[in-house]
């Protein structure tokens, strides 16, 4: 059963970098998959950030290539992200998630809220 | 890119059926058949419910389905139940390689 779980602050200050992590359990993240982030603003939708396939390659929303870096650490089995130059309208909860080849997401972690705030 | 387009809102009352439907382009929705549907309820992650636009993981119930005609997908409940109240998205992949996610829809069982 693969579990993920995010850890991370929950408060960023604006212009900082908001930077979480993936512990992953019950599979190798560098066996196949895909691995992601999504966020949920409060009392909004799902965006999609990005992901990145088992063997490094990386895939990023439009809106915030700019910004993103979706990084593995196979030593560890968790992957990361690092939204850079945050301002509040990157405040939301935060998901990782492990998608299929044809990009479902198929595993959720439990989210975790970040706000910008100074 | 540009989200997909769903309803904001569906209602029926249970032992109805409803249809949710999710548009998009050439591009995203219509150009394959990778459409997936995730059911929501408040305070909790995102459940999946159909992959590839009609498929069902194990242990999802079959009153879900799902398909597609054109640049529009749908997601079809029947015999609602109360516990099928939540918010349902639709996602699909892009010639971008990425992933594109619906406004969602607020589903309520009267």
């Amino acid at each position: 059963q693969v579990q993920l779980q995010e850890s991370g602050p929950g408060l960023v200050k604006p212009s900082e970098t908001l930077s979480l992590t993936c512990a992953v359990s019950g599979h190798s993240i560098n066996s196949g998959y895909y691995w992601g982030w999504i966020r949920q603003p409060p009392g909004k939708g799902l965006e999609w950030i990005g992901s990145i396939y088992h063997s490094g390659t990386t895939y990023y929303n439009p809106s915030l290539k700019s910004r993103v870096t979706i990084s593995m650490d196979t030593s560890k089995n968790q992957f990361s992200l690092n939204l850079s130059s945050v301002t509040a309208a990157d405040t939301a909860v935060y998901y990782c998630e492990r998608q299929s080849s044809t990009v479902a997401t198929e595993n959720w972690g439990q989210g975790t809220l970040v706000t910008v705030s100074s | 890119q540009s989200a997909l387009t769903q309803p904001a809102s569906v209602s029926a009352s249970p032992g109805q059926s409803i249809t949710i439907s999710c548009t998009g382009t050439s591009s995203d929705v219509g150009g394959y058949n990778y459409v997936s549907w995730y059911q929501q309820h408040p305070g909790k992650a995102p459940k999946l419910m159909i992959y590839d636009v009609s498929y069902r993981p194990s242990g999802v119930s079959n009153r879900f389905s799902g398909s597609k005609s054109g640049n529009t997908a749908s997601l079809t409940i029947s015999g609602l139940q109360a516990e099928d109240e939540a918010d349902y998205y639709c996602s699909s992949y892009t010639t971008s390689s990425t992933l594109v996610f619906g406004g969602g829809t607020k589903l309520t069982v009267l």
